[in-house]
């Protein structure tokens, strides 16, 4: 199956600094490429994706980017605010696996006033 | 509109005993997955229904473990004689197709004492 690899595991900025995780992946085949916020007690959320044909999609303060030779994708954040601070997960859909999404471990992300 | 739901909220239950987790997905959503979350990792896949069947269940970790959605719309996860190991948050998704945005329900924290 897919190997989903996220770095780093904790990540602490000050206020208005931009934040850079990142995940590789395994599976050459893989075509979708996810990324969900996720704040304590609460229920993931989707904060942008991107899909194999493109290398880079940004939605206001948040960017991803895509290499497909290197099989490596990141989310950037700028001007980080303290509401950002959350737990952020990579996601890849394989290839063949029907919609399943292999998960990374989590970035925490906290933002310091 | 109303978002994934899932009941109940929070299981205690005793090692042994069998639990079910139920899970309403978005109205016309017609592919629903089931993942599990430990503490400090990310989401886990168990299994994907497009419709009423079983797309993949790979990710059922054993035969302790079923899940239904007879009428393609609510889906229930059965738990045989639960395990301690068993202990974590159950998410439900859904998504309007296969390929599309999964969407998740706020999760039954199960805790096998």
């Amino acid at each position: 199956g897919e190997n989903v690899e996220q770095h780093p595991s904790t990540l602490s900025v000050q206020e208005g600094d931009s934040a850079v995780i990142k995940c590789t992946y395994s599976d050459s085949a893989s075509n979708y490429f996810p990324w969900y916020k996720q704040e304590l007690g609460k229920r993931p959320q989707l904060i942008i994706d991107i899909r194999s044909n493109v290398g880079e999609k940004k939605d206001q303060r948040i960017a991803v980017t895509l290499n497909k030779t290197a099989k490596h994708f990141s989310l950037h954040i700028t001007e980080t605010q303290p509401e950002d601070s959350a737990v952020y997960f990579c996601a890849v859909r394989g290839g063949s696996t029907l919609g399943r999404l292999y998960f990374g471990r989590g970035t925490q992300l906290t933002v310091w006033p | 509109g109303a978002g994934v739901s899932q009941t109940p909220s929070n299981k205690v239950t005793e090692k042994g005993k069998y639990v079910e987790l139920r899970c309403d997905p978005i109205s016309g959503h017609t592919a629903l997955y089931w993942y599990r979350q430990s503490l400090g990792q990310g989401p886990e896949f168990l299994i994907y229904f497009q419709g009423t069947g079983a797309a993949d269940d790979s990710g059922l970790p054993n035969d302790r473990f079923f899940a239904v959605r007879p009428e393609g719309s609510v889906s229930t996860l059965k738990i045989q004689r639960t395990e301690r190991g068993d202990s974590a948050v159950y998410l439900c998704a859904s998504s309007s197709g296969p390929g599309n945005e999964q969407f998740f329900g706020p999760g039954t924290r199960l805790t096998v004492l």
